[in-house]
């Protein structure tokens, strides 16, 4: 059975912090990583995409990807409080157009 | 303006009832999606298709059913058989299955058993 684990949180950092959020998955196989922020009650919009191992930066987001180790993390940096959501890790299914989807971890970013 | 379309945002179920989630996608999208989610969850596969006339079971499809008539549309029947469907039911599409397949979710549809 295909994991991806993540930390429920919440993960709490102060306005300006850098936000550390990571994700570990199971099949070894996996090619393409998600992150996805879903604000209460609203539907996952997605924020960075990453296919090859090492840093993938866009504007305030880092994506990082180490397939070793099977961990991918996203990296949050002077967070806002409008950045306060939970951030889901996706996972696609080789050979298929499927993902699988951490439980997601809440962040929580305070004035 | 291009996207995912899901109708009505608020549903409500009475017992022993069949209910239809509304699925509608103008991004020329191949390949369409149904997760659920419940609270403090992530999001679980109830059925995906990659074509027209095809559609394949997700993780958790005991109590539902989809059709894929056209490519645009993918309607989601919960039956009276799924015996817990209060839940936030979120569609998906994504480009033709290749190595970087994103995937874009409609607004939602929140089911509530009555």
């Amino acid at each position: 059975q295909k994991e991806v684990e993540q930390n429920s949180g919440p993960l709490s950092v102060p306005e300006g912090a850098i936000a550390s959020l990571n994700c570990t998955y199971s099949d070894r196989g996996s090619q393409s990583f998600f992150w996805y922020r879903q604000y209460s009650g609203k539907s996952p919009e997605l924020i960075m995409s990453i296919y090859s191992n090492g840093d993938k930066e866009d504007g305030r987001f880092t994506a990082q990807l180490n397939k070793a180790s099977q961990y991918v993390s996203l990296l949050i940096r002077d967070s806002q409080p409008s950045d306060s959501a939970t951030y889901l890790c996706a996972v696609n299914e080789p050979g298929y157009s499927t993902l699988t989807f951490g439980k997601g971890t809440m962040l929580l970013v305070s004035p | 303006d291009g996207g995912i379309t899901q109708s009505p945002k608020y549903l409500f179920r009475k017992e022993g009832q069949n209910v239809t989630l509304s699925c509608e996608q103008n991004l020329n999208h191949d390949a369409m999606y149904w997760y659920r989610q419940d609270p403090g969850q992530g999001l679980r596969l109830i059925y995906y298709s990659q074509i027209v006339n095809d559609f394949q079971k997700g993780d958790i499809a005991e109590g539902y059913s989809v059709s894929r008539e056209k490519k645009e549309s993918f309607p989601l029947t919960v039956t009276s058989a799924q015996k817990n469907p209060t839940a936030f039911y979120l569609c998906a599409s994504s480009p033709p299955v290749k190595l970087n397949t994103e995937a874009f979710f409609g607004q939602g549809t929140r089911l509530t058993v009555v």
